[in-house]
């Protein structure tokens, strides 16, 4: 069975203070590997899609990694307008369109 | 570009009630809809999918149905909501059919409180 283990599962950071969450997962040939941002009482919003290990994907202060067995989102020197829930979900090969395995999301506040 | 409308944005019914859901999207055609619930421990679990009008599939039992009576439109239904349908409901679409790692974008939700 696909999992997805986001870690951790709440952080606090100072405004500008760097930082990663985690991702960990296994599945069965790995189709893409999803972020997402969600602020409360929202819909989750796109961030990256990364395929293969090694690959890296930038977006402002967020940076995106994978390799084969987690994926990581550097957040570097971070304002308080990125405090947001961060979902990561994975798609294994030859599943269902669209079933993407969620973890539970890492809330990040960032505190000016 | 393409967008997604989901209505309404928060309802609260009885137990025993009806429900109806709604999503729309448009800028593009035959999309790849799915309905998602979000829980309170912050998860999303699929509940269905559609590939087009009238193909629907089920992820999980539940007292929930989904119906797609055109190419754009999703609709999430129950004849008789109980009070574990609470939750944070999500339609999403994606733009390819072949089962790639192609992107899922989301609506804006739906707050269901069930009374």
């Amino acid at each position: 069975e696909d999992q997805v283990t986001q870690s951790p599962e709440a952080l606090r950071l100072q405004e500008g203070e760097s930082s990663s969450l985690n991702c960990s997962y296994t599945v069965s040939g790995l189709r893409g590997l999803f972020w997402y941002r969600q602020d409360p009482g929202k819909g989750p919003e796109f961030l990256f899609t990364l395929y293969s290990a090694g690959e890296e994907k930038e977006k402002e202060r967020l940076k995106a990694t994978l390799t084969k067995k987690e994926s990581f989102l550097h957040i570097t020197a971070p304002k308080p307008e990125d405090s947001a829930t961060y979902l990561c979900a994975v798609r294994a090969g030859g599943t269902s369109y669209g079933k993407l395995t969620f973890g539970q999301g890492t809330i990040l506040t960032v505190h000016p | 570009s393409q967008t997604i409308h989901q209505w309404p944005a928060t309802l609260v019914q009885p137990v025993g009630s009806p429900l109806s859901l709604e999503c729309t999207v448009e800028g593009t055609s035959n999309p790849n809809l799915y309905w998602y619930r979000q829980a309170a421990g912050r998860g999303l679990q699929l509940l269905f999918y559609s590939i087009g009008i009238d193909q629907i599939s089920s992820e999980v039992p539940q007292n929930l149905s989904a119906s797609r009576p055109q190419d754009r439109q999703f609709i999430l239904s129950s004849k008789k909501l109980l009070l574990s349908d609470s939750g944070f409901y999500l339609c999403a679409w994606s733009r390819f059919r072949d089962g790639s790692g192609n992107t899922i974008y989301f609506g804006e939700g739906s707050w269901l409180t069930v009374v």
